[in-house]
């Protein structure tokens, strides 16, 4: 079993869509979770970072972790074709190692 | 925010030649910077935690005599690919923290090398 399990889509939605896009984890120790945004041949993007369970919102962009169900889940609103892109969860310990670990990525197409 | 940049974005070279890659913190010292490799369609693998001053760290599987890591300041580190092999071709990226490293603190990636070997 891996240690975060993301579903590599693809996912396509209309253009206005709300979109969301989810990562299950196995280890409980994982205390700060982050949402990657890459386009293609370019290097990953922070989108949004969160310690702990909790929402938090960034414009049309809302992350959700719960920790009791080890899921974090990221949800676009009124999504963009901009907004097409692969999606990367990630997460690392409070202490000790410094790696993140990541989910295998989500491929997002918004059609216009 | 934080910058990382990546140097150079791609480059295609011989079978058998070295090739260096430059990862730079624009804005910030990092004292730890991280050098990943991704292939197509899959999600990034840690090749090796970098140190500002000292050795680096590599993860099982990954030859520490192939792959050369040198972070010889706190806003530089390279990765040197010797005796490249078709093999070897991948999109490898740096990364390092913002924070002054603080554990949790966000990752930011540079754009990426894009390494082809003929």
């Amino acid at each position: 079993q891996k240690e975060v399990e993301q579903d590599p889509g693809p996912l396509s939605v209309p253009e206005g869509a709300i979109v969301s896009l989810n990562c299950t984890y196995s280890n409980s120790a994982f205390q700060y979770f982050m949402w990657y945004r890459q386009y293609s041949r370019k290097g990953p993007e922070l989108l949004m970072y969160t310690y702990s369970s909790g929402n938090k919102e960034d414009g049309r962009f809302t992350a959700q972790v719960d920790k009791s169900s080890k899921y974090i889940s990221l949800f676009i609103r009124d999504s963009q074709p901009s907004d097409s892109a692969t999606y990367l969860c990630a997460m690392s310990f409070i202490q000790g190692a410094q790696k993140l670990v990541f989910g295998q990525g989500t491929r997002l197409t918004i059609n216009p | 925010g934080a910058v990382v940049s990546q140097h150079p974005s791609w480059v295609i070279c011989k079978s058998g030649t070295s090739v260096k890659i430059e990862c730079r913190s624009l804005d910030f010292q990092a004292t730890t910077m991280f050098w990943y490799r991704q292939f197509p369609k899959q999600s990034l693998m840690l090749m090796a935690t970098s140190n500002e001053g000292s050795k680096a760290t590599y993860e099982q599987g990954v030859e520490k005599d192939k792959f050369l890591i040198n972070h010889a300041s706190l806003t530089l580190s390279t990765l040197t690919v010797t005796s490249a092999h078709p093999e070897d071709s991948s999109f490898y990226i740096c990364s390092a923290r913002s924070g002054q490293g603080a554990a949790g603190s966000p990752l930011h990636f540079g754009n990426g090398t894009r390494l082809t070997v003929t």
